[in-house]
């Protein structure tokens, strides 16, 4: 049973950035893409991003290009989502989730996702 | 445009039976999609895939009571035997090369 257990929360001021991480535990890690989700207080979910390692190919969501870095860490079966240049408006819980489709160059259902963390941007 | 499009809200009775839709933008018709609950104050769980031919595969532990099916470009949830812990937020997901797409969520009400 594939696990992604997530760093614990952080509040970060404007202008800096935060590093999250997404450990799995379980199953493959390579093969199958790794996204990042945020979820805005009383929003829905909107898709930030992902990264699919064994093809070495990183998606971002047109809104997040440019301030938001998506990496993997293979020896530790780690994912990792940075943004900068930190807004109060970055204030969400964010997600990763795996895809559901491993060996594939692409994207897919989301079908084990972290519990979350919640970053807080506040001066 | 890859779109998702999800009604704001659905209520139903205790017991009964509800039917979400997610429906797809013109020229993506035949996309598979996926549906994820949120629960109140908790992280999304993966329902089940369903593709344009109305399949799906469920998630691990999913009911019985939570089944899907398609028309078009309709993508239905229909949740039967209503539970109060149905209640939450339903979100569709659907992807294309190199994106990631969520609909809106629907709220739904258990009464």
């Amino acid at each position: 049973q594939v696990q992604l257990v997530q760093s614990g929360a952080e509040v970060k001021k404007p202008g800096s950035s935060v590093k999250v991480s997404c450990k799995a535990s379980g199953g493959t890690f390579s093969d199958h893409a790794i996204s990042w989700v945020r979820q805005a207080p009383g929003q829905g979910l909107e898709w930030m991003g992902g990264i699919i390692p064994l093809f070495r190919t990183t998606n971002y969501a047109e809104s997040f290009q440019g301030r938001v870095s998506i990496t993997t860490d293979e020896s530790t079966r780690t994912a990792y989502m940075e943004v900068s240049s930190l807004r109060s408006d970055d204030t969400a819980v964010y997600y990763c989730a795996r895809g559901d489709t491993p060996m594939i160059p692409d994207h897919s259902a989301f079908d084990v996702w972290g519990h979350g963390t919640m970053v807080t941007v506040s001066s | 445009q890859l779109v998702l499009t999800q009604s704001p809200s659905a209520s139903a009775s205790l017991g009964a039976s509800v039917k979400l839709t997610c429906t797809l933008s013109s020229g993506h018709t035949n996309y598979a999609i996926a549906w994820h609950q949120q629960q109140p104050q908790k992280g999304p769980r993966f329902l089940m895939k369903l593709k344009s031919d109305g399949s799906h595969i469920k998630g691990d532990g999913i009911p019985d009571r939570f089944s899907g099916s398609s028309s078009g470009a309709e993508r239905y949830l229909t949740i039967s035997s209503l539970q109060s812990e149905d209640e939450g937020e339903y979100y569709c997901q659907t992807w294309d090369t190199g994106i990631v797409v969520f609909g809106g969520g629907t709220e739904l009400t258990v009464v």
